[in-house]
């Protein structure tokens, strides 16, 4: 069956655009989570659904950063008036239910560059 | 902020011979999960134990874990080519999230 799909593979934004990152996760699927990773580092959790509720969005960086999952389904995550250090790997997941003892489904990840 | 740190940060041995990554972290946990990561790629879920678990046993990869010292390890047996990969540890705690680590960078030589 089908994976997380995530588009675009690559994005480069000049700073100050705004980038909008699209994700499909798995059919079925309650939980999304975002995360930005840094080149050499692990993933670092951004902000998470459920179903189209976002219950956690602690992790984002800024209020440059907003995540919205209005039908339960597709992600997007909006990034305003980018900047130089938005420049990282970001990547979907989701999983079946509640997290707990849940693995969790990753996507490729958009590669995002700012010039 | 990283939760744990994986050790060591770079590995590289010869085919058919055994890994092993060792992961610390910092809270307490519900669980910890392995992942690998090809390169340019997403992350693919191998293997989690839970708190009350101290080994677990998927093909030719061994994880063990201790609580007390809040450390767990991560051993692939008769290394393949293919293993080639990062390899990050996560902790789940009280809540939903994962925390990962900065990850081991496998290379199997053939």
């Amino acid at each position: 069956g089908a994976g997380v799909s995530q588009s675009p593979r690559y994005k480069v934004a000049k700073r100050g655009q705004d980038v909008a990152l699209r994700c499909d996760p798995i059919s079925g699927h309650v939980s999304l989570f975002w995360y930005q990773q840094a080149l050499g580092q692990g993933p670092e959790f951004l902000t998470y659904f459920q179903n189209e509720a976002q219950l956690d969005k602690s992790g984002l960086p800024s209020d440059r950063f907003f995540a919205e999952r209005p039908e339960g389904s597709v992600s997007t995550l909006k990034i305003q008036r980018t900047q130089q250090e938005d420049s990282a790997v970001y990547l979907c997941a989701s999983s079946l239910l509640r997290v707990a003892y849940q693995p969790q489904h990753f996507g490729d990840g958009t590669r995002l560059s700012i010039l | 902020s990283q939760q744990g740190e994986e050790d060591p940060q770079a590995l590289s041995i010869q085919e058919g011979e055994n890994a092993t990554m060792n992961c610390s972290y910092k809270t307490s946990i519900n669980n910890l999960q392995w992942y690998r990561q090809n390169s340019g790629r997403g992350l693919v879920h191998l293997i989690l134990i839970r708190s009350n678990e101290r080994e677990k046993h998927s093909g030719r990869l061994r994880v063990t874990l201790d609580t007390s010292k809040k450390s767990s390890s991560l051993l692939i047996t008769a290394s393949r080519a293919a293993d080639t990969a990062s390899y990050f540890c996560a902790t789940e705690g009280s809540n939903y999230k994962l925390t990962f680590g900065k990850g081991t960078l496998l290379t199997v030589n053939p």
